[in-house]
């Protein structure tokens, strides 16, 4: 069985730049949720969808922006960039939490943005 | 708002000792725990979660917790460490929507 699928896995980007990054849950997995991984900060929630809509989302700026489409797959983006921004950006993927009270996030290997 | 803290940012130790690393949730009522894995270079992996029942819950590789409600505590345990348990390991707890609070993180380097 396919693992959460990121891309790309690395990328350089300059400020005021936009950046959209991919990821393809696990097959049957409808949940999709996006971390910010900075060091010493750990993971701060970016949102998170379950059948295109987003639930719940995180203390990010309005920069910050994503959407699931109707196979799960999910994109963020991120307008206007900052140093700030540079970070590991981590997808996870899992079953609703309602629907199997197991909540485990299965992630994939992220995306390394760095902002110049 | 729910949070989790780890007050250990960098353990080090030999191999053979025991481990140890300490978490502390902030939400009073119930709680879903875990305890997840980043080896170098590798994707964050589940080592063990909490739900309800028996408060000691065995993990993969021979890692284990404790829940203690009245230390709002979920300590990591491991008897005796290898040089391959070198790797960050993060506390989190779940809110709604599959919401997860991470703590910053603890990075464990095992001198061989």
């Amino acid at each position: 069985k396919a693992g959460v699928t990121q891309t790309p896995r690395y990328l350089i980007k300059t400020r005021g730049q936009q950046v959209t990054l991919s990821c393809s849950p696990i097959s049957g997995h409808r949940s999709v949720s996006w971390y910010q991984q900075t060091p010493g900060q750990g993971l701060q929630f970016l949102f998170e969808y379950f059948s295109e809509t987003q639930r719940n989302k995180g203390n990010f700026p309005g920069r910050f922006s994503g959407r699931q489409f109707s196979n799960s797959r999910s994109e963020m983006n991120v307008s206007t960039l900052e140093l700030g921004d540079s970070a590991l950006y981590l997808c996870a993927s899992s079953f609703p939490a309602e629907r199997e009270n197991t909540g485990e996030l299965f992630f994939g290997e992220g995306s390394r943005l760095t902002v110049l | 708002a729910q949070s989790v803290s780890q007050h250990n940012h960098h353990v080090i130790l030999s191999e053979a000792a025991s481990l140890e690393l300490g978490c502390n949730y902030s939400y009073g009522g119930t709680v879903n725990l875990f305890w997840y894995v980043q080896y170098p270079g590798q994707h964050l992996q589940l080592l063990l979660k909490y739900f309800s029942g028996d408060p000691l819950v065995k993990g993969i590789k021979g890692f284990e917790a404790e829940f203690i409600k009245s230390k709002f505590s979920f300590n990591l345990r491991k008897p005796s460490v290898q040089w391959s348990d070198t790797a960050e390991y993060f506390c989190a707890t779940r809110g709604g929507f599959n919401k997860f609070y991470f703590g910053s993180g603890t990075k464990l380097n095992v001198k061989p």
